[in-house]
C-alpha cells in the first residue's frame, strides 16, 4: 500500500517562507492533497495539485510535484504567526475506491 | 452546510467501561472513515466504509474495538472494554466518493483513567 513520508517538526521566524516535504510511493496518484490542522481543530483541506501538474500557486501557498521522485512539497510565503499548525501529505489513491493515505503530518511552528 | 458531525467532544471514562462514538456524515457523501489520532502514532485510519458497508478494519487495534454503519446518516464506534492506551482523540471523516477529498469533524478527545 502507500506509504507517505513527512519530517515532523519544523519552525520559522514570523515573514520568513516555510517549506514542508512529503514522499510516497504510489506513483499512480491522482490527485495530492495538503490538508492543516489547527489545535483542537479536525483537518482542513487546505489545497490540492493534480499529478499531471508541476507546480500550483494559490495566493502565498505554492505547491510543487516532482512525480519521478514522488516528492511534494508546501511553500507558505510571508509565515505568519497563525500559520502554526500540522499540515498533511495525503495522495489519493489511483482508482475511484482507494482512499486518501494521510502522512504523519509536519508541526509548523512559527516564531514571532 | 452542515459538516461532518462527531460527539461527544469530549469524553472521560474508567477503564473498563464501555464508549460509544458517533458520527453524522456530510448529506450525499458515501464514504466514512474512522480515524485516532495520538502523539506518538501520529493519524491512524481504523476503518473505512463504503455506502454502509466496511471495507477496510485492519486499522482496527483489536477486538475490544468495533463499528457500525446501519445507515448512510449515521455511525458509532464503540470500544469494550475501554483501557487506558485508548486515550486519543477519534476523527470521523466522510467523502464522495473514496478517493476525493475527506472532510474532518472536530473529533472526541477521549480519556480513560
Amino acid at each position: 500500500g502507500e506509504d507517505v513520508e513527512q519530517s515532523l517538526f519544523l519552525s520559522v521566524r514570523e515573514g520568513d517562507s516555510s517549506v514542508i516535504n512529503c514522499t510516497y510511493t504510489d506513483s499512480s496518484s491522482t490527485y495530492l492533497y495538503w490538508y492543516k490542522q489547527e489545535p483542537g481543530a479536525g483537518l482542513q483541506l487546505l489545497t490540492y495539485i493534480f499529478s499531471n501538474m508541476d507546480m500550483k500557486q494559490d495566493q502565498r501557498l505554492t505547491v510543487l510535484l516532482n512525480k519521478k521522485d514522488k516528492h511534494l512539497s508546501l511553500r507558505i510565503a510571508d509565515t505568519q504567526t497563525g500559520d502554526s499548525a500540522i499540515y498533511f501529505c495525503a495522495p489519493s489513491g489511483g482508482s475511484g475506491n482507494t482512499p486518501l493515505v494521510f502522512g504523519k503530518g509536519t508541526r509548523l511552528s512559527v516564531i514571532a | 452546510d452542515a459538516g461532518v458531525i462527531q460527539s461527544p467532544r469530549h469524553e472521560v471514562t474508567e477503564m473498563g467501561q464501555e464508549v460509544t462514538l458517533r458520527c453524522k456524515p456530510i448529506s450525499g457523501h458515501n464514504s466514512l472513515f474512522w480515524y485516532r489520532q495520538t502523539m506518538m502514532r501520529g493519524l491512524e485510519l481504523l476503518i473505512y466504509f463504503n455506502n454502509n458497508v466496511p471495507i477496510d478494519d485492519s486499522g482496527m487495534p483489536e477486538d475490544r474495538f468495533s463499528a457500525k454503519m446501519p445507515n448512510a446518516s449515521f455511525s458509532t464506534l464503540k470500544i469494550q472494554p475501554s483501557e487506558p492506551r485508548d486515550s486519543a482523540v477519534y476523527f470521523c471523516a466522510s467523502s464522495f466518493p473514496p478517493d476525493q477529498p475527506q472532510h474532518f469533524g472536530d473529533g472526541t478527545r477521549l480519556s480513560i483513567l
